[in-house]
């Protein structure tokens, strides 16, 4: 049962250029949301973070939106940047539990 | 200290072994956590713990893992009788107290049974 979905396994930008990452969820009990990178052999770093009281966030290159009537959420990058290239991991936390839910994640490549 | 760390970075193990991980999480967070990544996959959720306490675990979490945080800091993962199906990255995560926060994960160990 996934509850979190990335359906988009790969990704690839020029570099200047926007990328679009995408997140969809099926539990409505959710009600906050991360994004993740991950290079190679280490651990997942965090990237940005949106409650579900707001449709926004934004911080430098990277904004997170959520549609909530959607269950859906995505992850804008712009400019890309070759060092941008990683896996990105959509999570997503409910109050009924205390863990972090993850989607498969969307390897994303910046052309240079 | 600025991050979580996790000992070692790289375990090679035969079937049947027992291995032990640690994890030392950010100082002044009460909340350690323990996911398990396989190839292709997210990190998926192993067990939890407040301060010392063990509040939930993931049935992922056979009889051969136990895991311990004994005196609220670092803790333990222990797996039993290793299985090629072990093999993996497992990783620890730590928050701070209060509603949904982001948790900071360790660099992970990458186990490989043989």
């Amino acid at each position: 049962d996934q509850q979190v979905k990335q359906n988009s396994p790969s990704l690839s930008v020029q570099e200047g250029r926007i990328s679009i990452l995408n997140c969809d969820y099926t539990n409505s009990m959710f009600d906050y949301f991360l994004w993740y990178k991950k290079y190679p052999a280490e651990g997942p770093t965090f990237l940005i973070s949106i409650s579900s009281i707001k449709d926004k966030n934004e911080d430098g290159r990277f904004t997170v939106f959520l549609n909530k009537s959607a269950k859906h959420l995505s992850l804008h990058i712009v400019p890309s940047q070759p060092g941008d290239s990683a896996v990105y991991f959509c999570a997503a936390w409910g109050s009924e539990g205390n863990k972090l839910v993850f989607g498969a994640g969307t390897i994303l490549r910046v052309k240079s | 200290d600025t991050g979580v760390s996790q000992d070692p970075r790289h375990k090679i193990t035969k079937r049947g072994q027992n291995v032990t991980f640690r994890c030392d999480p950010i100082s002044e967070h009460n909340r350690l956590y323990w996911y398990r990544q396989t190839l292709g996959q997210g990190p998926e959720f192993l067990t939890y713990f407040q301060n010392e306490a063990q509040l939930e675990k993931s049935r992922l979490l056979s009889d051969r893992f136990s895991a311990e945080r004994p005196k609220g800091s670092f803790s333990t993962l222990e797996i039993q009788r290793t299985e090629q199906g072990d093999s993996a990255m497992y990783l620890c995560a730590s928050r701070s107290a209060g509603g949904p926060g982001t948790q900071y994960f360790g660099p992970g160990t990458r186990l490989l049974v043989l």
